[in-house]
């Protein structure tokens, strides 16, 4: 168990709708990573979140929103969505801001159909 | 920006050493590499970091030449639950980007 946890674990909706992808990061933690990993495919790195501040953006659609709350917890809003956004999106933590010691959630999988 | 670069599947049998490498030909001056274990259907896991020479912890080895284009992960005496797939990370502590390779998916045999 990493520490970090995501909600929910599973999510099926239709395309064109919009979706909220949760995570808590580990107890102390300042940064959050969201990644997408579609079906056998590499981690797309999506956007880093440093104490409630964007650090940096990757391969973010612009479909694609997030935000850190003052508690941390992070999320990812997913909106349009089309039947290519069915993955397995996953939010790490780090201590700091530039720490690549990643912690890994259980993934949220998101089908849409 | 870096691009990673590994071989997109590996075999090998139990007990045996296992180096995985992880070309990084654009690398810059702030870039840290970073390896991480991939279980199906869950997130990765950290395994080891570093930016030159040699770095060991009790799971693996990681060898990083002076002019630092690439990294090489050693696995020590590999056993059937090495099965996953291995990521090369590239991060830049400057401007926080990210670059992942594309795994290598590691099969050990009895």
């Amino acid at each position: 168990d990493s520490g970090v946890t995501q909600t929910p674990k599973h999510l099926i909706t239709a395309t064109g709708q919009r979706v909220t992808l949760r995570c808590s990061p580990r107890s102390g933690d300042l940064s959050v990573y969201w990644y997408q990993q579609s079906l056998d495919q590499g981690l797309q790195f999506l956007i880093q979140y440093y104490n409630g501040e964007e650090r940096a953006k990757g391969n973010i659609l612009e479909r694609f929103s997030a935000q850190q709350f003052p508690d941390l917890h992070s999320e990812l809003n997913l909106s349009s969505l089309e039947l290519g956004d069915s993955a397995l999106y996953f939010c790490a933590s780090s201590a700091s801001g530039s720490s690549y010691e990643q912690y890994f959630g259980p993934g949220t999988r998101l089908t849409v159909t | 920006l870096a691009k990673t670069t590994q071989p997109i599947s590996m075999d090998s049998y139990e007990g045996q050493e296992v180096n995985i490498t992880c070309s990084h030909n654009n690398i810059a001056t702030n870039d840290y590499i970073t390896w991480y274990q991939q279980f199906p259907s869950q997130g990765p896991r950290f395994i080891i970091q570093g930016y030159k020479t040699k770095v060991t912890n009790e799971v693996a080895s990681l060898f990083i030449p002076a002019d630092r284009k690439s990294s090489t992960l050693s696995l020590p005496r590999v056993s059937l639950s090495d099965t996953a797939v291995y990521y090369c990370l590239v991060g830049d502590r400057s401007n926080y980007q990210l670059i992942w390779g594309a795994g290598t998916k590691l099969i050990i045999k009895p």
